[in-house]
C-alpha cells in the first residue's frame, strides 16, 4: 500500500538552529501538506502546497517557516531559528485532490528543540 | 474564529458496547467532514468521510446534521482494537481544515 514517508523520525536541535524536515508524498498525489501537533494538543494545519506553490497557509506558518519541493519526489519543511515552542510532532500529508478531500499522513517527525 | 468541539473523553466501554461521539462546528459554510483515528504518538489515519446522507462502513456509522452543525460517529460492537483517539475534522472545501482535540476511547475486556 502506498504511503507517505517522513525522515527523520526524531530530530533534536538547539534553539536558534535551522532544521529541515523531509517527506516523500504518495507518488500520484498532487497536494501536499504540513501539520504539527504539540504534545497533548490538537493537530494544527500549517500549509498546503500545489503546483509548486503554497495554496493555503495558517497564521502559524509565518516567515520562520518555508516549504519546498526540490525534486519530483521530496517535499520539505524548513524551520529557521528554532524556538523551544517549535517542539512538536510534524506530520506531512498528501492527497490526490485538494483540501477538503481525504489526506494520508506520514508517521511524523518528532522535533525537540533544546 | 472557526471552532471544532468534541465530546470530552475518555470514553471507557466494555467490549461489545455501542458508543457514540459528537462533534460540533461553528462555521456554517463548512463543506467537508471527516473522522480520523489517531493511536498514541502515531499519525492520524482516515476512518471515514461524512456525507450529507450519512454513511456506514461496517461497525462505523457517521451522520451529519447541518441544521444543528454537528457530526457524529457511532461504533457498534466495540473491539479492543478500537481503543484510540477519534479526531473530527471540518473543512470549507479548499480552505483550512480544522481538527477537533479528539475524543479518547478505551475499550476494555
Amino acid at each position: 500500500e502506498p504511503e507517505v514517508t517522513q525522515t527523520p523520525s526524531h530530530q533534536v536541535t538547539q534553539m536558534g538552529q535551522e532544521v529541515i524536515l523531509r517527506c516523500v508524498p504518495i507518488s500520484n498525489h498532487l497536494y501536499f501538506y504540513w501539520y504539527r501537533q504539540i504534545l497533548g494538543q490538537k493537530v494544527e494545519f500549517l500549509v498546503s502546497f500545489y503546483n509548486n506553490e503554497i495554496s493555503e497557509k495558517s497564521e502559524i506558518f509565518d516567515d520562520q517557516f518555508s516549504v519546498e519541493r526540490p525534486d519530483g519526489s521530496n517535499f520539505t519543511l524548513k524551520i529557521r531559528s528554532t524556538k523551544l515552542e517549535d517542539s512538536a510532532m510534524y506530520f506531512c500529508a498528501s492527497s490526490e485532490l485538494g483540501l477538503g478531500t481525504e489526506a494520508f499522513f506520514g508517521q511524523g517527525t518528532r522535533l525537540t528543540v533544546v | 474564529r472557526k471552532e471544532v468541539e468534541q465530546d470530552p473523553g475518555p470514553f471507557n466501554v466494555p467490549e461489545g458496547a455501542t458508543v457514540a461521539f459528537n462533534c460540533t462546528y461553528s462555521n456554517s459554510a463548512s463543506q467537508s467532514f471527516f473522522w480520523y483515528r489517531q493511536d498514541c504518538r502515531k499519525e492520524p489515519k482516515l476512518l471515514m468521510s461524512v456525507y450529507s446522507s450519512g454513511n456506514e462502513d461496517g461497525r462505523f456509522t457517521a451522520q451529519l446534521n447541518r441544521a444543528s452543525q454537528y457530526i457524529s460517529l457511532l461504533i457498534r460492537d466495540s473491539k479492543l482494537s478500537d481503543s484510540a483517539t477519534y479526531l473530527c475534522v471540518v473543512g470549507e472545501g479548499s480552505y483550512i481544515p480544522t481538527f477537533g482535540r479528539g475524543t479518547s476511547l478505551i475499550v476494555h475486556p
